[in-house]
């Protein structure tokens, strides 16, 4: 079946750190990949997406791209701030499959 | 921006009670869905709803859960006898179309067995 791995947390950085999370799955066919994120609190919202391969999903500073040849989506940004803190989940969703989550990973920014 | 609303953010039941949490999807949307959260665990996923009918559950959707959409607006969760480890954050979540578009979730309800 359809499976998400991510990398384990917690991850703290500095402000203006640069940031990985890693992200791959296990689909058959061809999944959509999405991260969503789940501010202090809150629920969650979606951050960024790809529907095929090579795609480049982008917010905020965010991006990721949908590697088919190593069936990663890794998270990135260039500089983050304490605003970024929170947890990031990576989720596909493949044929009429519901979307599956993988199982969060913390980021804590710290000034 | 449309949203899905849920409510209450927070409930508090006592074992083997039934409660009922409310979803309102976004009003064009067709496909529904639930998913809990056991606090610090993965978002699991429980149940997927369309046409009016189940389209698919998970194995912890089990006998004591039901939906229903009743008055084509709301989309309801029953958990019939509650358990001690029914305690988690429920997510509602909206769909325009099965692929490639992300769900819309809810901002949650809060479900506490005591």
């Amino acid at each position: 079946g359809n499976s998400v791995t991510q990398m384990e947390g917690p991850v703290t950085l500095s402000e203006e750190a640069f940031l990985t999370i890693n992200c791959t799955y296990t689909a058959t066919g061809y999944p959509s990949l999405f991260w969503y994120v789940q501010y202090p609190g809150e629920g969650l919202q979606l951050l960024l997406k790809a529907t095929k391969a090579d795609d480049k999903g982008s917010n905020k500073g965010f991006e990721a791209t949908y590697r088919k040849e190593t069936t990663s989506f890794h998270l990135e940004k260039g500089s983050v701030q304490v605003s970024d803190s929170a947890v990031y989940f990576c989720a596909l969703s493949g044929g009429n499959t519901p979307l599956v989550f993988g199982k969060g990973t913390r980021l804590s920014v710290i000034a | 921006e449309p949203e899905v609303t849920q409510t209450p953010s927070h409930q508090v039941t006592q074992m083997g009670q039934e409660v009922i949490l409310r979803c309102v999807p976004i009003s064009n949307h067709l496909y529904f869905y639930w998913y809990r959260q056991i606090l610090g665990q993965k978002v699991e996923f429980l149940v997927s709803f369309y046409n009016n009918e189940i389209s698919e559950k998970s194995e912890i959707f089990d006998d004591q859960f039901s939906v229903e959409r009743p008055d084509g607006s709301n989309f309801t969760l029953k958990i019939r006898s509650t358990k001690l480890e029914d305690s988690a954050m429920y997510f509602c979540a909206s769909s325009g179309a099965l692929l490639g578009y992300g769900y819309t979730f809810g901002s949650g309800t809060r479900l506490t067995v005591v």
